[in-house]
């Protein structure tokens, strides 16, 4: 079954640095892949996904992300973080086929210093 | 567009209690879901419903039931809540985008069973 590992449980980053959430996965074959962002008491949104194509994709809130297949890999970057990027992240998984929802890994609660 | 609408927002029972959080969308999205989510262990996937009239189990079925009402309404039952059914509920729905389900959440109902 597919799996998604988030290592970092908390990651402290001061605001105006750089950003890199880390997010690997454990499938056959290249599955579809996502990044959500969950804000306090909220609910999820997505910042972006990856399907075929350009492995550098770009989603909303200045987020990039990277797919790389030799790693198994899709890491977030954000090249400079403001306060309003405090939440948490979640990595998720599709592997394709029927609608058997998304495989989450346990996300990373990012915390901004000022 | 209110996207995805779950209720209650909070609920508080006693052990053996029953109850249903209910769930709509209007984006006329064929498949539903409810996910749990728990400190440290990201989301967790309970039943989805690829279309109307169909439901299947997923990670985390046990003491929970489903019904896909119609198109629009997915309710999940706790007929016996237990402690360990602790948790904020997500609702998703999604229409296959390239292939892929990209998931739009509800704000989440926040479980407590004492």
């Amino acid at each position: 079954a597919q799996s998604v590992t988030q290592p970092d449980i908390h990651i402290t980053v001061s605001e105006g640095a750089s950003l890199e959430l880390r997010c690997n996965y454990s499938y056959g074959a290249t599955p579809y892949l996502f990044w959500y962002v969950q804000s306090p008491g909220q609910g999820l949104q997505l910042l972006l996904k990856y399907f075929s194509g350009d492995t550098l994709v770009q989603g909303i809130k200045g987020f990039e992300a990277e797919f790389k297949r030799s790693q198994s890999s899709f890491n977030l970057r954000k090249p400079s973080v403001h306060w309003s990027d405090a939440a948490e992240y979640f990595c998720a998984v599709w592997p394709g086929g029927g609608a058997d929802g998304l495989t989450f890994g346990k996300g990373t609660h990012l915390i901004i210093q000022p | 567009n209110a996207g995805v609408t779950q209720t209650p927002k909070f609920q508080v029972l006693k052990t053996g209690q029953s109850m249903t959080l209910q769930c709509a969308q209007d984006m006329n999205h064929n498949s539903m879901y409810w996910y749990r989510q728990d400190p440290g262990m990201g989301l967790r996937l309970i039943y989805y419903s690829a279309s109307e009239g169909t439901t299947d189990k997923g990670e985390v079925p046990n003491g929970y039931n489903v019904s896909r009402l119609n198109k629009r309404e997915f309710s999940l039952r706790l007929e016996s809540a237990a402690p360990s059914q602790t948790s904020v509920y997500f609702c998703a729905s999604s229409r296959q985008s390239s292939g892929a389900n990209v998931l739009t959440f509800g704000a989440g109902s926040r479980l407590t069973v004492l």
